[in-house]
């Protein structure tokens, strides 16, 4: 079974930074880009950004270059965001989601909360 | 970046009911290898958005065939033939043509 397990959800600081993990099983991890996809209620879905853990090459949404860095480890088959700097702009669900070539995000994490407050 | 327009924003249908959903965008997403990257998802209440079709009209794997999308260019359709209770939710259009990739508005489906 595909599954991509993300980390738990997140209480952080405005000015802080964080990193949430996506753990992928059930298939080659190198096979498949990742997504990663912000959910807010007055933004709709967005998307962030591409990681090829292949051959590690990134891809971003020029609105969060700058807030958004993405790697993965191919030894654990995960993939991480690391959001910086963050602001109540930043407070919203991040998926991750696979993809095969241009067959769409056929496999989705179960979203992350990040909700930015002192 | 290019935008999707769904409309309508809301739909209200009854069960074995046959519903269409529009995504207009703003440019051509015929891209120059052929391929027009128009996917849609369907988000259920309270989970993660699944994929229903890619390339405008590809059914993805398990996708029942109730589910079918069509269009060309700037204009496409995604038609459910017969709504069943589980189709309830908010559908997106999605584009990976161009640069950055854009999600639509999403449409509303509820029961009547």
């Amino acid at each position: 079974e595909v599954k991509l397990q993300q980390s738990g959800d997140e209480l952080v600081r405005p000015g802080a930074s964080v990193k949430m993990s996506c753990k992928a099983s059930g298939y080659t991890f190198t096979d498949y880009a990742m997504h990663w996809v912000k959910q807010s209620p007055g933004q709709g879905l967005e998307w962030i950004g591409t990681i090829i853990p292949l051959i590690d090459t990134t891809s971003y949404n020029q609105k969060f270059k700058g807030k958004a860095t993405l790697t993965a480890d191919k030894s654990s088959n995960t993939a991480y965001m690391e959001l910086s700097r963050l602001t109540s702009e930043d407070s919203a669900v991040y998926y991750c989601a696979r993809e095969l070539t241009t067959e769409g995000m056929d496999a989705w994490g179960q979203g992350a909360s990040v909700t930015v407050s002192s | 970046d290019v935008v999707l327009t769904q409309t309508p924003p809301t739909s209200s249908a009854t069960i074995g009911q046959s519903v269409s959903i529009s995504c207009r965008s703003s440019q051509s997403l015929l891209d120059s290898d052929g391929n027009t990257y128009l996917y849609w998802y369907l988000q259920r209440p309270s989970q993660s958005p699944q994929l229903l079709i890619y390339l405008v009209s590809k059914l993805g794997s398990g996708v029942p065939n109730r589910f079918s999308g069509s269009g060309s260019g700037t204009d496409f359709t995604l038609k459910i033939s017969g709504v069943e209770a589980e189709d309830l939710g908010v559908y997106y259009c999605v584009q990976g043509t161009h640069d950055p990739y854009t999600f639509g508005a999403g449409t509303k489906l509820e029961l009547k």
